[in-house]
C-alpha cells in the first residue's frame, strides 16, 4: 500500500516565479493538508483540502493557493516567489472525522528560491 | 490557542543510556498529542499518539510518552538509546478545525535534535 507521494523531490526557482507542487494521498484517505518547514524549524500549517475545497487555512498569504482533485490528489501553488519561501513543503493525508487517527506524511518537496 | 514548546533544541546522549525529550503544550481543548521523528532528508514518521485513553503511551522502537495534564507535559522517553535514534523529534498537538469541528490541524513544536554518541 503506497503512502503519500510528493513530486518533485527538489526544485529551484527564481524570485517572482510561480511553482506547483503535487501530492497523492495514501489510499483510503480523503483529506490533504500542506505544511511548510523552514530550515531548522518545525512544520507550519498552510491549508487543508477536503471534498475539493479549502476547509481551513493557516497564517499564509494569498500567494499560497491549492487545489484538490476528485481522486483526492492535491496541488500547492505559490505565486510571486520570495527568497523566504525556500523550505521543505510537506503533504499529509488523513481521513476527515472527529477521531484523531493520525496523519501520514510524504517525504516532501525541497524548494529553493534564488 | 494551541502551542507546543520543546524545552531543548539539542539533546546528546551516549548509546545505551536513557533518552528524555521534553515537551510542554497549551491547548484550549482536550488535546490529542503526538511525537513524530524526522530523519535527514526524510518525511515525518509517527512515533506515538495520545488521544485521551491511557496516559502512558507506548510507541514504536521502544519509545514511550506520559501525558500529565496537571503539568501540561508530554515528555518522550526511551530506556536505552541506539545510534539509529539520532534524528529530529517533534512534539505535536492536534486541534479541531473550523469545518464541522473535524479536520484536525497540527501545531508543531520547534523540534529537538537528538544526537547519539558511540
Amino acid at each position: 500500500d503506497a503512502g503519500v507521494t510528493q513530486s518533485p523531490t527538489h526544485l529551484i526557482k527564481t524570485r517572482g516565479q510561480q511553482v506547483t507542487l503535487r501530492c497523492s494521498p495514501k489510499s483510503g484517505h480523503d483529506t490533504v493538508s500542506w505544511y511548510q518547514q523552514a530550515l531548522g524549524q518545525g512544520p507550519q500549517f498552510i491549508f487543508q483540502y477536503y471534498e475539493e475545497e479549502e476547509r481551513q487555512r493557516g497564517n499564509f498569504p494569498d500567494r499560497f493557493s491549492g487545489h484538490q482533485f476528485p481522486n483526492y490528489s492535491s496541488e500547492l501553488n505559490v505565486n510571486a516567489l520570495l527568497l523566504g519561501d525556500s523550505a521543505l513543503y510537506l503533504c499529509a493525508s488523513s481521513v476527515l472525522d472527529r477521531a484523531v487517527r493520525g496523519y501520514t506524511f510524504g517525504s516532501g518537496t525541497r524548494l529553493t528560491v534564488v | 490557542a494551541q502551542s507546543v514548546t520543546q524545552l531543548d533544541s539539542h539533546v546528546s546522549v551516549s548509546e545505551g543510556t536513557p533518552v528524555l525529550l521534553r515537551c510542554n503544550y497549551s491547548s484550549s481543548y482536550s488535546p490529542s498529542l503526538f511525537w513524530y521523528v524526522q530523519h535527514p532528508n526524510k518525511g515525518l514518521q509517527l512515533l506515538l499518539k495520545y488521544t485521551s485513553a491511557a496516559t502512558l503511551v507506548k510507541g514504536i522502537n521502544g519509545f514511550e510518552a506520559e501525558f500529565k495534564k496537571s503539568e501540561t507535559s508530554f515528555h518522550l522517553t526511551k530506556p536505552s538509546a541506539h545510534m539509529s535514534d539520532a534524528a529530529e523529534y517533534f512534539c505535536v498537538v492536534s486541534h479541531p478545525g473550523s469545518y464541522n469541528n473535524a479536520g484536525n490541524m497540527l501545531t508543531f513544536g520547534g523540534g529537538t535534535r537528538l544526537m547519539v554518541k558511540p
